[in-house]
């Protein structure tokens, strides 16, 4: 099953709302990156919150990462129809023994901005 | 312009014949990696390459193969495509990061959409 776990699955707001989706994981992580999606297009990079982190900003993205519930959320403010596009999160794992060269990325959170 | 290209964008296909999606970057960078995207299922990594000949097994990796024989190029090859790889393919590449872990910012190609018949 996939690492990081979207929710809710879609989200339909107005201009000028705010947007917040949530990412679970399941195991320790280094880092837990946040991704755009255009329709049918490459991912986009947003930002990156490392495990010793437990908020970050960019521009009009807030992100924040409770390690001892596995989880972040990802809240973009003042909404656009910009901004419309799936959403995913990915962990980069941290296990105990070895390290793995795996990013994983979870389903996604569709997220539509209405004008 | 730093970018990861793929070629083609779109492939239509029949079962059993041999095709290569070819993935290229132009920012020097050591990881690159693929991914296969299905609805429902998110990102899936196929294969990734640490650098020039170093290639492992991402989570999907049967009826897949890749080489690096250049640090800019890292071919998908599917030698006998099912109907089962119908997906959407994407290429990412990455350097180290602020950390010195590998696994930070990923630049993604814009991808490639196969439909095998």
């Amino acid at each position: 099953s996939q690492q990081g776990e979207e929710d809710p699955q879609a989200l339909s707001i107005q201009e000028g709302e705010n947007a917040t989706m949530n990412c679970s994981y399941k195991t320790s992580i280094n880092n837990l990156q946040w991704y755009r999606q255009n329709s049918g297009r490459g991912l986009v990079h947003l930002i990156l919150i490392r495990s010793n982190e437990r908020e970050k900003h960019s521009g009009r993205l807030r992100v924040t990462l409770d390690t001892s519930k596995k989880s972040s959320s990802l809240l973009i403010t003042a909404s656009r129809a910009a901004d419309t596009a799936s959403y995913f999160c990915a962990t980069d794992p941290a296990f105990e023994r070895g390290a793995t060269n795996k990013l994983i990325f979870g389903t996604g959170t569709l997220l539509a901005v209405q004008p | 312009e730093a970018q990861v290209t793929q070629n083609p964008r779109y492939l239509i296909t029949v079962t059993g014949k041999k095709l290569t999606v070819t993935c290229s970057q132009n920012m020097n960078h050591e990881y690159m990696s693929w991914y296969r995207q299905d609805p429902g299922l998110g990102l899936r990594q196929i294969y990734y390459s640490m650098n020039v000949e170093v290639t492992d097994k991402g989570d999907v990796p049967e009826g897949y193969k890749v080489s690096r024989k250049e640090k800019r190029n890292f071919p998908l090859i599917l030698e006998s495509p099912s109907p089962n790889q119908t997906s959407l393919y994407f290429c990412a590449s990455s350097t180290r990061g602020l950390a010195g872990g590998w696994k930070e910012t990923q630049y993604f190609g814009p991808g490639t959409r196969l439909l095998v018949l």
